[in-house]
């Protein structure tokens, strides 16, 4: 299985860049794609597809998120962060079944 | 517009079989892949497994053995089953359909607690 790892919690101030990591312990590039996908989850709420295929932006998502990576190393970034951007940041590999998620990182606001 | 409807029993005793519905509107079964996903209290994702656009099946190696996942595209509803259910298996149960990602789509949830 393609393991992902996320650093647990993240604190930022207001307006302030958010960089947040997922590394895998495999390639998850095919054919010219990354096959890397980044969700936010807000508490009581379902997970929603924020990145798809590393740094293509899901409709209607602020331009404020991006992501960019290849291979094994990804990052999505908030800039500039807002109060409402709270939430936990998944990221997701779809290169090889099972499909798994990384464990997931926690924004705060300092 | 896409959306998707999980219900099921809130309460399934320890040994029992959970049986889920996921109720698929605004585009056919036969276009995309849905899978199955849940959340333990306070933990992460795990993606249980996925039923493809031509009916095939594929699932998660981890509950593989007690999981089943069909459809009736008709209804435009996909099921789960997954039998001898224990405490670790309570959890928040979403549905998502493929989109841009595999997980483009999800549905609101529905939570499923095993205890007797």
């Amino acid at each position: 299985d393609i393991v992902l790892t996320q650093s647990p919690a993240l604190a930022v101030s207001l307006g302030q860049r958010a960089t947040i990591s997922c590394k895998t312990n495999q390639n998850v590039d095919y054919y010219g794609n990354s096959y890397m996908h980044w969700y936010q989850q807000k508490p009581g709420q379902q997970p929603k597809l924020l990145i798809y295929l590393a740094s293509n932006l899901a409709s209607g998502i602020p331009a404020r998120f991006s992501g960019r990576g290849s291979g094994t190393d990804f990052t999505l970034t908030i800039d500039p962060v807002e109060a409402d951007d709270t939430a936990t940041y998944y990221c997701q590999q779809s290169r090889n079944l099972p499909w798994t998620f990384g464990g997931g990182t926690k924004l705060e606001l300092k | 517009q896409v959306q998707l409807k999980e219900s099921g029993p809130g309460l399934v005793q320890p040994s029992q079989t959970l049986s889920l519905t996921c109720t698929v509107s605004g585009l056919s079964l036969t276009s995309n892949s849905v899978s199955w996903i849940r959340q333990p209290p306070g933990k992460g994702l795990e993606w249980m497994g996925v039923i493809w656009s031509n009916g095939g099946t594929d699932y998660n190696s981890a509950i593989k053995s007690r999981l089943s996942i069909s459809r009736d595209t008709s209804k435009s509803q996909v099921f789960l089953k997954m039998n001898s259910l224990q405490t670790e298996d309570t959890a928040m149960y979403f549905c998502a359909r493929e989109g841009e990602a595999p997980f483009a789509y999800w549905g609101q949830g529905t939570l499923v607690t095993v205890s007797s």
